[in-house]
């Protein structure tokens, strides 16, 4: 039983616009959202995270929105550029910043086009 | 500053065999954890050390299992390999609360044949 959920495996999207990757979880106890971006051949690299006691995260071209309610988050990422081309996934934890154990989605592979 | 170092970065093992995998943590860390990722899947925490003692275990038999050193580099060992087994082996490094996320390592490939 899949907790965190990322129902596009892909996404294509034009260099300049937004993008916007999906998440959904179902565990009620995560409290602690991350997401992290893999190119091929390295580890996750950390780009953004969010806690549930806030709804929106902003870091330069990368903003997460939280909707607890809906248990669904989002990363937008404005403007796009060919360089974000990579496999996005999304984390989450229980028990707040401090946890050891992240549970990840599948991934959603994001291709920025020229 | 070097990051999150594994070793090796390849291996293929026979199914029945044993295999250690190696991590040295980015500078300043003090806590490991190792993760899983199967072929189209995300990573699955396997288990995390800190202090030398495994502190939280995911959903992983006993044939998983870890060792810390007092340098806080870290081993996975895995035995009687099955099939199953072959992933891509992340070991991830933090601080004790880990407020900025992991530092992930490039990983291990291994594969069971």
């Amino acid at each position: 039983d899949q907790q965190v959920k990322q129902n596009s495996p892909s996404l294509s999207v034009q260099e300049g616009r937004i993008s916007i990757l999906n998440c959904d979880y179902t565990n009620s106890m995560f409290d602690y959202f991350l997401w992290y971006k893999k190119y091929p051949a390295e580890g996750p690299t950390f780009l953004i995270s969010i806690s549930s006691i806030k709804d929106k995260n902003e870091d330069g071209r990368f903003t997460v929105f939280l909707n607890k309610s809906a248990k669904h988050l989002s990363l937008h990422i404005v403007p796009s550029q060919p360089g974000d081309s990579a496999v996005y996934f999304c984390a989450a934890s229980a028990g707040g910043a401090g946890s050891y154990q992240l549970t990840f989605g599948k991934g959603t592979k994001l291709s920025v086009i020229p | 500053d070097a990051g999150v170092t594994q070793s090796p970065t390849h291996l293929i093992k026979t199914r029945g065999q044993q295999v250690t995998l190696r991590c040295s943590p980015k500078s300043g860390h003090d806590t490991v954890s190792w993760y899983q990722q199967a072929l189209g899947q995300g990573p699955q925490f396997i288990f995390q050390y800190y202090e030398e003692e495994e502190r939280q275990r995911g959903n992983f038999p006993d044939r998983f299992s870890g060792h810390q050193f007092p340098n806080y580099s870290s081993e996975l060992n895995v035995n009687a390999l099955l099939l199953g087994d072959s992933a891509l082996y992340l070991c991830a490094s933090s601080l004790v609360r880990p407020d900025y996320g992991y530092t992930f390592g490039s990983g291990t490939r291994l594969t069971v044949v």
